[in-house]
């Protein structure tokens, strides 16, 4: 596609439920990453691939978070047991690598009831 | 890691007027600094970058500054437009190969 695409758009699930987030980067692009944007704040970092390899996952709050991108393109942010904090829009973007531009997706807002 | 400072947090400037927002960052290998605009509800877009070698770089209206000495870059935006009003997220790229993002100004131009 065009740009990087995420799914779904909107997520609603109770608290304990698990729940999996979609990325799919610009075709060809390395680098992915993950972000966490809570209401009114900056992104925050949550993991770093490039192609297949998760190079970084320091941003990663807790064990409960998981991501994966086993074929180097699309990636899934996987979040067990949801908690209500966990509530925020989850950004993917992807880059050509290094140091050069990041292109974001429209982001999930997940909301945890 | 990399820390990165953001201010002011809210600004509000009359139509036309001139728009500075300021970051400050931690890691002196930070050498890619680019600047997003966050529409409400849209993801963000990337308006202007600058690199380490550059002190200085314009696009239109659009202008950023970088002191690597002092560790602080600049966002300016000159003749502002109702359309300008958003969020804006400072960022810088380090080694670790991930952006690190400011907290965020929240623009508004009044008509």
């Amino acid at each position: 596609g065009a740009g990087v695409s995420q799914s779904p758009r909107y997520k609603v699930a109770k608290r304990g439920q698990d729940v999996a987030l979609r990325c799919d980067p610009i075709s060809g692009h390395v680098s992915l990453f993950w972000y966490q944007q809570a209401l009114g704040q900056g992104p925050e970092f949550l993991t770093y691939f490039q192609n297949e390899a998760q190079l970084d996952k320091s941003g990663l709050p807790s064990d409960r978070f998981f991501a994966e991108r086993p074929e180097g393109s699309v990636s899934t942010l996987k979040i067990q047991r949801t908690q209500q904090e966990d509530s925020a829009v989850y950004l993917c973007a992807s880059s050509g690598g290094g140091g050069t531009e990041a292109f974001f997706g429209q982001g999930t807002r997940l909301t945890v009831v | 890691g990399e820390n990165v400072e953001q201010h002011p947090s809210t600004l509000s400037v009359q139509e036309g007027d001139s728009a500075v927002i300021k970051c400050t960052y931690s890691d002196s290998a930070s050498n890619y600094f680019p600047w997003y605009k966050q529409e409400l509800g849209k993801r963000p877009q990337l308006i202007i970058d600058i690199r380490s070698n550059v002190g200085e770089k314009k696009d239109q209206r659009i202008a950023v500054t970088l002191n690597k000495t002092a560790k602080h870059f600049s966002l300016h935006i000159t003749e502002t437009q109702p359309e300008d009003s958003a969020v804006y997220f400072c960022a810088t790229y380090t080694g670790r190969r991930a952006l690190t993002f400011g907290s965020g100004t929240r623009l508004q131009v009044q008509p």
